[in-house]
């Protein structure tokens, strides 16, 4: 099982709220990721990183906010929910060939559960 | 336009029952194909990866094959058990960026009953 985990899993807050989820990861990967999965629907990509002090923006267009000050760290902000930012949030990261894997291969953490009433 | 598509979307079958998913994508350039299983409110966990050389690909009750020629894949689950209750994503990385992008299925929803 991949070393890459998230807080909180589950979190209901209310609109307007600000609100920071976390992603770390412990395998010294370089790459790492968010994606956005609603019901039923495939992962989007919403942010992803190359690197310390590297964030892009992904596919799918969103108001969160990324930052990579150290490698382990990738945490996600929202400045202020709204009830459209419900959804789950999974983070992955991927070396390639730090760790003997090849295809650059990412790992998934077990997601974040937003609920914003 | 690069795509997955997988089918079926859902599907119900008996504990000790083979079951065969299938995706078939227009990614390209294709660079490897993977399947993921997901549980409910779990993040994704690779069960198999192949390149555009490999055919077949097994890991345990698991077998995947690759057809790269009709851009075709099926993920083949042998003597299902509870635990295969899942969704299961077919997902395809293009070599076109140094990122790897992938493209992701919306997965088949597999129930297994007793």
């Amino acid at each position: 099982e991949a070393d890459i985990y998230q807080t909180p899993r589950y979190l209901v807050i209310g609109t307007g709220k600000k609100i920071t989820l976390e992603c770390s990861q412990t395998m010294g990967h370089d790459k790492m990721y968010w994606y956005q999965q609603d019901p039923g629907m495939e992962l989007h990509l919403i942010h992803y990183s190359y690197g310390v002090n590297s964030t892009e923006k992904g596919d799918l267009s969103s108001e969160s906010t990324v930052s990579r000050i150290r490698t382990e760290h990738f945490p996600l902000t929202l400045e202020s929910a709204r009830p459209s930012h419900t959804s789950q949030y999974l983070c992955a990261s991927s070396g390639i060939m730090t760790s003997g894997y090849k295809y650059n291969e990412q790992f998934f953490g077990p997601g974040t559960r937003l609920t914003v009433l | 336009k690069n795509q997955v598509e997988q089918s079926p979307q859902s599907l119900i079958i008996l504990e000790g029952k083979n079951c065969t998913l299938q995706c078939n994508y227009t990614v390209s350039p294709f660079s490897n194909l993977r399947w993921y299983k997901q549980d409910t409110g779990r993040g994704p966990v690779s069960l198999t990866i192949m390149t555009f050389s490999e055919n077949t690909k097994s890991n345990g009750r698991y077998t995947a094959t690759l057809d790269a020629d009709t851009k075709q894949s099926s993920l083949h689950i042998t003597a299902s058990q509870l635990s295969d209750s899942a969704s299961y994503i077919c997902v395809v990385s293009d070599r076109g960026s140094t990122l790897g992008r992938l493209y992701f299925g919306r997965g088949t929803q597999l129930t297994v009953w007793p």
